[in-house]
Order: C-alpha cells, then structure tokens, then sequence
C-alpha cells in the first residue's frame, strides 16, 4: 500500500461503550506507534511495537487502553468503557526501524468523539 | 522527562514574509530533532530533522538548526508562500527509547496574499 491507513476516519459512541481502532502500516515497516493528539493539546505518545518484542505499553493512560498487533502487520486500539476524555484524535504511524532514518510515517488519524 | 516547547500561534504572515517558529527542548544525552507539518485536511509529514549537534535540516526551502549549546531548533523560512499555510510541530525522540516522538503543542500558520 502507499501509505499507513487508519479506520474508522470518524467514531461517535456513547460513553461507557468500547471502541476499536485500526491501523494498517506501510508493509514492511517493522516499528509501529499510536499517539493521541486532544484538542487543545500536543500529541501524546500511547504504546509502541517493534517486531517480535515486548510493545512499550508506557504511554498508555489507563487500563481502559490496550492495543494488539499482529506480527508486522495491523494493529487495533482498544478503547474499554469509553469517557468524554477520551474524545481525541487517534494517530498511528509506521517506521522501518528503530536503527536508520527511523522516520515515522503517519497514518490520516481517526477522530473519536465519546457523547 | 524530555519535553518540547515551540512558541504559540497562530502566527499570520504576508506572502514573501520572513519565518522563524521558536523551538527549544529539555532532554538527556543526545535526542534527535524533528519538525513535521500538517496540511489543511491532509496527515502529519516529515518536513526536516537533525540528529546530531550543530547539524542543519533543510527541506522546501525551510532550515533548522540543531542548537545544542541553546538546547533549540528553530524553523526558518526566507520567504514563505500561501501554500506554507499549515500546522507546524517541532519534536525530539531518543534512539534508547524506541524513538518515540514527545511533541511540541503545534504552531498554526497562516500567509495571507
């Protein structure tokens, strides 16, 4: 594919509901990072994976957050019991690698908006 | 923790106007620099970076400077366009923590005709 894909573009859901995110990286970029971008704020970082290795689940802001990929390929944010707070953009970007240019690639984001 | 402090927007210029978008940053070791743009309507991109001290990132005729010394990387333009109307985010990351991005808050532009 020609870039990294993101769906849903747009979410509206109530609060309390679950919502799931996806991100289709550029293929063969073995690294992959979600961040969150709330209005009014900078972008946050969320989880981190790299190929086969534990993901750096350190920017994650509560349990309500999880997130899966597999192998080098998609991966799904999780979103549990969903609040007003989480209303935010959700980005997700691809890089070959930690080693090299490790540019990120970004994905169009979703925007999640919790009622 | 490392952070990233650009100077707030928006900032509005005439066409063929001088830009600078202050950056200054607090990190440990060695960070890599970044600025990244976001289009009306279109994805975050890449628009230059620096990975070591006193390196210069160019692109589209903008430049950064990798300031140790002053901890910043300040975005310059000689001579902007309409087309440049944009968001702009400075950002640092650390090869030893995944590389991943702390942001600055964003500055807004808008070059007027």
């Amino acid at each position: 594919g020609a870039g990294v894909s993101q769906s849903p573009s747009n979410k509206v859901t109530e609060k309390g509901k679950d919502v799931e995110l996806r991100c289709d990286p550029i293929s063969g970029h073995t690294a992959l990072y979600w961040y969150r971008q709330r209005l009014g704020q900078g972008l946050e970082f969320l989880i981190y994976f790299q190929g086969n290795s534990a993901p750096d689940k350190s920017g994650l802001p509560s349990d309500r957050f999880s997130a899966e990929r597999t192998g080098e390929s998609v991966s799904t944010l999780t979103i549990q019991r969903t609040q007003q707070e989480d209303s935010a953009v959700y980005l997700c970007a691809s890089s070959l690698g930690t080693s090299g240019s490790h540019e990120q690639f970004f994905g169009p984001g979703t925007r999640l908006t919790v009622l | 923790g490392d952070s990233v402090t650009q100077m707030e927007g928006p900032v509005t210029l005439s066409e063929e106007a001088f830009l600078t978008i202050n950056c200054t940053y607090t990190a440990t070791g060695y960070p890599s620099l970044f600025w990244y743009v976001q289009y009306p309507g279109e994805g975050l991109q890449l628009l230059l970076k620096a990975t070591k001290a006193d390196d210069k990132g160019s692109n589209k005729g903008f430049e950064a400077t990798y300031r140790k010394e002053t901890t910043s990387f300040h975005l310059e333009k000689g001579s902007v366009q309409v087309s440049d109307s944009a968001v702009y985010f400075c950002a640092l990351s650390h090869p030893g923590n995944n590389r991943k991005l702390i942001w600055g808050l964003g500055t807004s532009l808008a070059v007027n005709p």
